[in-house]
This record gives C-alpha cells, structure tokens and sequence, in this order.
C-alpha cells in the first residue's frame, strides 16, 4: 500500500489562527480524503480532495472552514481556518487503493 | 444516511482468549472495511470484506451481506490487539464508520 506521510504530527493553536496540514503519498493516487476524529469518537469525512478541481464537501463542512488544495496526484493539504476550541481533533488523511482505504499517521490539534 | 452499529463497545479480554466484534449495518454496502487503530492512533486496514469470509493471521473476518452485518474474529489474543477496532461501510468514496468497539487484552 501507499506510504502516507503527513505533518504536522500535532500543533498546539491559539483561538483563532490557522493550521495548514500536509499528506504527501509516495505514489500518485485517484482518491485522497480528509478525516476528522474528534476526542473519543469515531472518524467523519470531511471532504474529498480533487485533483485540479474544488474538494467535495459532506454536510456539516464547507470551504471557507476547511480550504483544501490538491495540485497533484501524491499532495494534498487542509487548513483549518479561525480555530476555536472546538476544532480540537485529530485530522486524518487517507487514501484509497484497490477499493481499501489507507491512513496516514494524523495531526492532533489542540485549539486554546 | 447509513447507519453503523457496533458491538460491544468495550471489550477486557484476558491474554489468550478469543472474541468476537460484530457490526451491523441499516442498509445494504457495497465496500466494508474493518480497520484498528493502536493505542497511538495510527489506524491500520484489518480487512476489505464487502461478502463473504478472509483470514489473516490470529483474524478473520466474515460479512453476510444479505443480513447487512460483520463479524470480526480475534483469536489468542495478544496484548498487541488493544486498541480500538472501527467497521465502516458505504462505498470507498465514501465510508461511513461505526463508534468502535474498544478492547483491552490483559497480560
């Protein structure tokens, strides 16, 4: 499977500022996502990362919070845009191989 | 929406012992995955099991996709299997995941 790297490994944020996260593949894939896991929870796409076109937004996530940018087949990255405590999560980015999905490591952000 | 339920949610198992994680589904899938996610949060692909049966190892897994549910079988368990364990369905675009089922083996 693909090698996903992906940084930073956690940050801790002052309320309101952003966070720009990196997911670099070390092979070029279709399918790239974006994840969160809240404290505890389980994991809710975010959106799907488009090559060369805007992302894909699931309800209850939109662009002006979390800008996403994926200009090639192996780079993809989230911001987290006006931070407030509530953003405090781990934010995963995955892939998609062979109809599995793969994660990287994640990024745990603490918002104070 | 699909819905995803798993069970149980916490599971304290004894090393050596065997268990079973199931899930169950509100509509019918076509992409289930089971996946585990160690004590350090890095999630980790256990399986691809839309149908049928797949072993690997101490795991096996087994769908009954007319019966929308999942099975998760563990085997001799080691202390290495903590963690928490997610099934997700839907399709791969887009993969709704159940709460987990939390399990801690006990040397």
């Amino acid at each position: 499977s693909a090698v996903i790297s992906q940084k930073p490994s956690r940050d801790i944020c002052q309320r309101g500022t952003s966070l720009t996260i990196q997911c670099q593949v070390d092979s070029q894939v279709t399918m790239m996502f974006w994840y969160r896991q809240q404290p505890g929870q389980s994991l809710t796409l975010i959106a799907t990362a488009n090559q060369g076109s805007e992302a894909t937004y699931e309800s209850g996530f939109v662009i002006d919070k979390f800008p996403i940018s994926r200009p090639n087949l192996t780079f993809s990255t989230l911001t987290v845009s006006n931070m407030s405590p509530e953003d405090s999560s781990i934010y995963l980015c995955s892939v998609g191989e062979d109809e599995k999905l793969f994660f990287g490591s994640g990024t745990q952000l603490s918002v104070l | 929406g699909i819905q995803v339920e798993q069970s149980p949610p916490d599971l304290i198992l004894q090393e050596g012992a065997n268990s079973t994680l199931r899930c169950n589904f509100s509509d019918s899938v076509n992409n289930l995955q089971w996946f585990h996610q160690n004590p350090w949060g890095q999630l980790i692909n256990l399986f691809y099991i839309p149908s049928g049966t797949k072993q690997n190892g101490r795991l096996s897994a087994t769908t009954v996709a007319t019966e929308r549910y999942s099975l998760l079988y563990i085997s001799s368990s080691q202390t290495t299997d903590s963690g928490v364990y997610f099934c997700a369905g839907g399709s791969q675009g887009n993969l709704i995941f159940g709460k987990g089922t939390k399990l801690s083996v006990k040397p």
